[in-house]
């Protein structure tokens, strides 16, 4: 079954950190580039961070720059997301999300063909 | 405040069409064809209905379609179907740093 399933959201104070980890299933995952996508509560889609298929290439949103760190394992088809000196405003459901490689053009296509169910991440005293 | 914007709410009848907008800048909508559109209903994932301005992944309805003009998307839902009430999502790739920006939302209500 073609899934991604995160996990490791939970309540953390600010400052604190927590380390998110989606599992991958069903699929070639080292082809693929992956990304965090997270929605606040009521909000809209905020983009995250990415990285290329094969890790050599990462991006993050300006919000979590110098903060969080994205990583992948292909030998594990895992992906994850350390996340430090969280504040309230980091407060949101975190998804992993899936990018296809464009293989004729090489690198990226710029969509995301499969999500997660999410995990929240709550940052609060 | 979303990069791109999207009209809050809209809604119709079972069977009539609707059409959603995303208006960007040059720097995305505009300037490339990577516009695509999610479907959340509400406690679930977003799901891909649309991808590269106007096409459609296998197993999407072709009752969804999409366009461009400038800097404005659009995404048309044709024969509304109660199914199709959700949140929808426009999102595009920038040539900022950021890579990727989403619309704020638009929830369609099929009266």
């Amino acid at each position: 079954q073609v899934q991604l399933v995160e996990s490791g959201g939970g309540l953390v104070k600010p400052g604190g950190s927590l380390r998110l980890s989606c599992a991958a299933s069903g699929f070639t995952f080292s082809d693929y580039y992956m990304s965090w996508i997270r929605q606040a509560p009521g909000k809209g889609l905020e983009w995250v961070s990415y990285i290329s298929s094969s890790g050599s290439t990462i991006y993050y949103a300006d919000s979590v720059k110098g903060r969080f760190t994205i990583s992948r394992d292909n030998a594990k088809n895992s992906l994850y997301l350390q996340m430090n000196s969280l504040r309230a405003e980091d407060t949101a459901v975190y998804y992993c999300a899936s990018t296809p490689r464009d293989i004729v053009v090489g690198g990226p296509f710029w969509y995301f063909d499969l999500w997660g169910r999410g995990t929240l991440v709550t940052v609060s005293s | 405040q979303s990069a791109l914007t999207q009209p809050a709410s809209v809604s119709g009848s079972p069977g009539q069409s609707i059409t959603i907008s995303c208006t960007g800048t040059s720097s995305d909508v505009g300037g490339y064809n990577y516009v695509s559109w999610y479907q959340q209903h509400p406690g679930k994932a977003p799901k891909l209905m649309i991808y590269d301005v106007s096409k459609r992944p296998s197993g999407v309805s072709n009752r969804f379609s999409g366009s461009k003009s400038g800097n404005t998307a659009s995404l048309t839902i044709s024969g509304l179907q109660a199914e199709d009430e959700a949140d929808y999502y426009c999102s595009s790739y920038t040539s900022s740093s950021t890579l990727w920006v989403f619309g704020g939302g638009t929830k369609l209500t099929v009266l």
